[in-house]
């Protein structure tokens, strides 16, 4: 079967840097998102990683390793806008998107 | 840019019923878009699949005859709940994903359906 695994939620403070994994078994790969989603809101893209590596993308980055089945988004200057679910997202063989359960973000000042 | 539109944003309705929510893509083709459904505090769940110009595909557990779909346009998909209930109650979420690489997907605002 196709499983994404995250952690429920963790919780950081304001100024630092967190760490969110996600780890995945799917039919197939094209391709790992990341959404972030504030509560009563839709998810709003992230990142995308397809090859292994570090994407960059301002405060937020995002790392990929296939053979490892492996990715992990990596927050930096923590600020409270950044309480949300983050949502990690793997595109199968058949280009479908499977996500994860998501990650409840927790800022504490 | 990439934006998906959806409408309405919110709205109240009598059991028994129908609501109709579109989603439209504003600024780019999406031969494909999704309709998803979130209940409070729990993940994103997949309805349906919908292909432009085609019958739109549902996840298992979902019946077709009660949340029908057209994408009658390269730009636009709706969603109507029959015979709404007080269960489906929910926030729906729309996406359209691009047509090139990487395929992302771009949601829509959500639509929160409340059955009285």
């Amino acid at each position: 079967g196709q499983n994404i695994d995250q952690p429920t939620e963790m919780t950081a403070t304001e100024g630092a840097i967190v760490q969110i994994n996600c780890t995945y078994q799917t039919s197939g790969f094209n391709g790992l998102f990341w959404y972030q989603q504030h509560a009563g809101e839709a998810p709003t893209f992230l990142s995308y990683n397809v090859l292994d590596g570090l994407e960059e993308k301002g405060r937020f980055s995002s790392f990929l390793s296939r053979s490892k089945g492996y990715s992990y988004l990596l927050l930096k200057e923590l600020q409270m806008k950044d309480s949300a679910s983050y949502l990690c997202a793997v595109m199968d063989s058949n280009y479908q998107l499977i996500w994860g359960a998501g990650t409840k973000l927790i800022i504490k000042p | 840019g990439a934006v998906v539109s959806q409408h309405p944003s919110w709205v109240i309705c009598k059991s028994g019923t129908s609501v109709k929510i579109e989603c439209r893509s504003l600024d780019f083709q999406a031969t494909t878009m999704f309709w998803y459904r979130q209940f409070p505090k729990q993940s994103l769940m997949l309805m349906a699949t919908s292909n432009e110009g085609s019958k739109a595909t549902y996840e298992q557990g979902v019946e077709k005859d009660k949340f029908l779909i057209n994408h009658a346009s390269l730009t636009l998909s709706t969603l109507t709940v029959t015979s709404a209930h007080p269960e489906d109650s929910s926030f729906y979420i729309c996406s359209a994903r691009k047509t090139r690489e990487p395929y992302e997907q771009y949601f829509g605002p959500g639509t929160r359906l409340t059955v009285t």
